[in-house]
């Protein structure tokens, strides 16, 4: 079974700064099959990122997603207030785990 | 409009049975995945396990197999999760989210979530 860890699990920035959130895999996995959500609090999850690296219908290019091994990063270039939220990776080559998540919060 | 729609809030006691339901509008999920994922208050998402409706291939994560039942009705397009004897631990919310493609893929589309309240 595939685990997903990420890191930091709180990261405090201010609007207009750069984000870069890290996500470790248990083992070697295709990237093809790695996502990232952002989930507002009151609201369903929304998909960013599939396949690593390309961005979901809709999604701002401020947010890109990147891959080296079995190590994964979202970066968001420049926070905008509604970006504020947790973050999840997730695998999803036949079981579907997510991370633990990142908080990005207001400093 | 593509949606999900989940069936309302429950407040159950211990012991009782349930089973809610996730319904796809304006679209079909007979050629999704459709998977049910957990989150326990102040925690994070946790994959349960997932059905595909067109043959009812259903997979589940280690640590959901045997205290939960997913399963979809092709005829209606919904998918199911249910619980036989619930516990007060298995107060959360509750969505459901549709695969990309048919394939093994990310989950596009999320339902409202379903909040199940389990409590003596």
């Amino acid at each position: 079974e595939i685990e997903l860890t990420q890191s930091p699990g709180t990261l405090s920035l201010s609007p207009g700064e750069r984000a870069t959130l890290s996500c470790r895999a248990s083992q070697s996995v295709n990237g093809y099959h790695l996502a990232w959500y952002q989930h507002q609090p009151g609201q369903a999850p929304r998909l960013l990122i599939y396949a690593a690296s390309t961005r979901a219908a809709g999604i701002p290019d401020r947010f890109s997603g990147s891959e080296s091994g079995t190590d994964f990063t979202l970066t968001i270039s420049r926070l905008e207030p509604e970006d504020f939220a947790v973050y999840y990776c997730q695998y999803y080559g036949g079981s579907w785990p997510f991370g633990q998540g990142t908080k990005v919060e207001i400093k | 409009e593509v949606q999900l729609v989940q069936s309302r809030a429950e407040v159950k006691k211990p012991g009782e049975s349930l089973k809610i339901s996730c319904q796809g509008s304006g679209h079909s999920l007979t050629n999704k995945w459709v998977g049910w994922v957990r989150q326990m208050p102040g925690k994070g998402l946790e994959w349960m396990g997932i059905v595909y409706p067109g043959n009812s291939d259903t997979r589940y994560s280690p640590s959901f197999q045997g205290q939960v039942t997913i399963s979809a009705d092709k005829s209606t397009t919904t998918a199911y999760l249910q619980w036989s004897s619930l516990k007060a631990s298995d107060t959360a919310m509750y969505y459901c989210a549709r695969t990309q493609t048919n394939s093994f893929d990310a989950f596009d589309i999320w339902g409202q979530g379903t909040m199940v309240t389990v409590s003596s």
